[in-house]
């Protein structure tokens, strides 16, 4: 059974902060992985995909990857207020497998 | 911006009435899929598709439901016998290659009374 696990919060970050969120993946065999923003009622929409380990950079986000630890990160740097939302991370093993989405941690970006 | 449309947005059905939710997916992807999200939980794959044939199913997406491409843009999942815990925001989704971000559609709310 694929798990990826978040801290689902909520965490609360003062407005021009950096915000850090974690996740963990169970399938070592996991190849893609993607972090997306969902606002209440809303649909999931992508912000940020990695596939190496390392730091992947994007405007404000920052996407980290350690697969020895099965480790996703992402990092909202000068965080705004529209950045709450709650953030899903989705790990995809290969193939045309589905994406195994973690519960998700809720942000609030305190003005 | 190409997007994945989904109709409609919200359908209520009558316990034990088939449902159709309908897809289009980006014009120049070649994998869609399905996802569902109970009210509170987290979101769950049901299929993927590619190449007119399912490429991976879970362990939801049993005998009850069912998709099909049935022409050039659009593509369905159809539910058939709907039961009151098939109530839920089912996602469509698309990507260009597998392993590629896949973008989703903004969902159809379905509720079954």
């Amino acid at each position: 059974q694929k798990e990826v696990e978040q801290n689902s919060g909520p965490l609360s970050v003062p407005e021009g902060a950096i915000a850090s969120l974690n996740c963990t993946y169970s399938d070592r065999g996991s190849q893609s992985f993607f972090w997306y923003r969902q606002y209440s009622g809303k649909s999931p929409e992508l912000i940020m995909s990695i596939y190496s380990n390392g730091d992947k950079e994007d405007g404000r986000f920052t996407a980290q990857l350690n697969k020895a630890s099965q480790y996703v990160s992402l990092l909202i740097r000068d965080s705004q207020p529209s950045d709450s939302a709650t953030y899903l991370c989705a790990v995809e093993g290969g193939g045309a497998d589905g994406l195994t989405f973690g519960k998700g941690t809720h942000l609030i970006i305190q003005p | 911006e190409p997007e994945v449309t989904q109709t409609p947005s919200h359908q209520v059905t009558q316990m034990g009435q088939e449902v159709i939710l309908r897809c289009v997916p980006i014009s120049n992807h070649l994998y869609f899929y399905w996802y569902r999200q109970i009210l509170g939980q987290k979101v769950e794959f049901l299929v993927s598709f590619y190449n007119n044939e399912i490429s991976e199913k879970s362990e939801i997406f049993d005998d009850q439901f069912s998709v099909e491409r049935p022409d050039g843009s659009n593509f369905t999942l159809k539910i058939r016998s709907t039961k009151l815990e098939d109530s839920a925001m089912y996602f469509c989704a698309s990507s260009r290659q597998s392993n590629q971000p896949q973008h989703f559609g903004d969902g159809t709310r379905l509720s079954i009374l």
